[in-house]
């Protein structure tokens, strides 16, 4: 267990809808990091937040958006699905700080969320 | 600006060694290591930084030669619970700081 928690764990929804995917990071770590896991993509990062703040960005479509709140959980908000957004949506924690910082220290991984668009 | 990881699989005896690279185009201020097994999350091995620093598990070691941007894992004395795929990390500038992922390398240990 990594002590970063995802919820919800499975997610089925239609096409043109929109869902909103939820992570509770490890006590004390202040950057939460969303990534997007498919079989024809791999591993893809997204976005990176730090105490409540955005400090990097992957690829991450504009139908795609994610916030920090002050008690450091975040939120990844997917609208106007498509059935290319099936895939597994990790979030991780770290210790790290900083822009150049962003990715300096170890992430700690949540289970995930699968989400399926039919 | 996928980094590219090699082999893409490789099979093993328990005990025996292996080598896991990964090399990219662009210049990196960092390397990650992560092993995935099916149905679970990433788990952290080890961090390669510019300038030489390292952070990771003690049984795990790698290399990271930055002017060839190139990094390399080695699992020495393979045991039934490394298996699962190694996926490379590649921390690059590109119009801001992103953390780009290879494609993954599956290892099968046999006993």
């Amino acid at each position: 267990d990594s002590g970063v928690t995802q919820t919800p764990k499975h997610l089925i929804t239609a096409t043109g809808q929109r869902v909103t995917l939820r992570c509770s990071p490890r006590s004390g770590d202040l950057s939460v990091y969303w990534y997007q896991q498919s079989l024809d993509q791999g591993l893809q990062f997204l976005i990176h937040y730090y105490n409540g703040e955005e400090r990097a960005k992957g690829n991450i479509l504009e139908r795609f958006s994610a916030q920090q709140f002050p008690d450091l959980h975040s939120e990844l908000n997917l609208s106007s699905l498509e059935l290319g957004d099936s895939a597994l949506y990790f979030c991780a924690s770290s210790v790290a700080l900083g822009r150049q910082g962003a990715f300096a220290d170890t992430q700690y991984f949540g289970p995930g969320t699968r989400l399926t668009v039919l | 600006q996928q980094p590219v990881q090699s082999p893409q699989a490789v099979i093993l005896r328990e005990g025996e060694d292996a080598v896991i690279n990964c090399s990219s185009s662009k210049a990196l201020y960092s390397v990650h290591w992560y092993r995935q097994k099916h149905g679970e999350a990433p788990v952290f091995l080890m961090i390669l930084l510019k300038g030489g620093e390292q952070k990771g598990h003690e049984k795990i070691s790698a290399s990271f030669n930055e002017k060839k941007q190139q990094s390399s894992l080695y699992l020495t004395a393979s045991q039934l619970s490394y298996s699962g795929t190694y996926f490379c990390g590649t921390e690059m500038w590109d119009s801001n700081y992103q953390l780009i992922w290879g494609a993954g390398t599956k290892l099968i240990i046999k006993p």
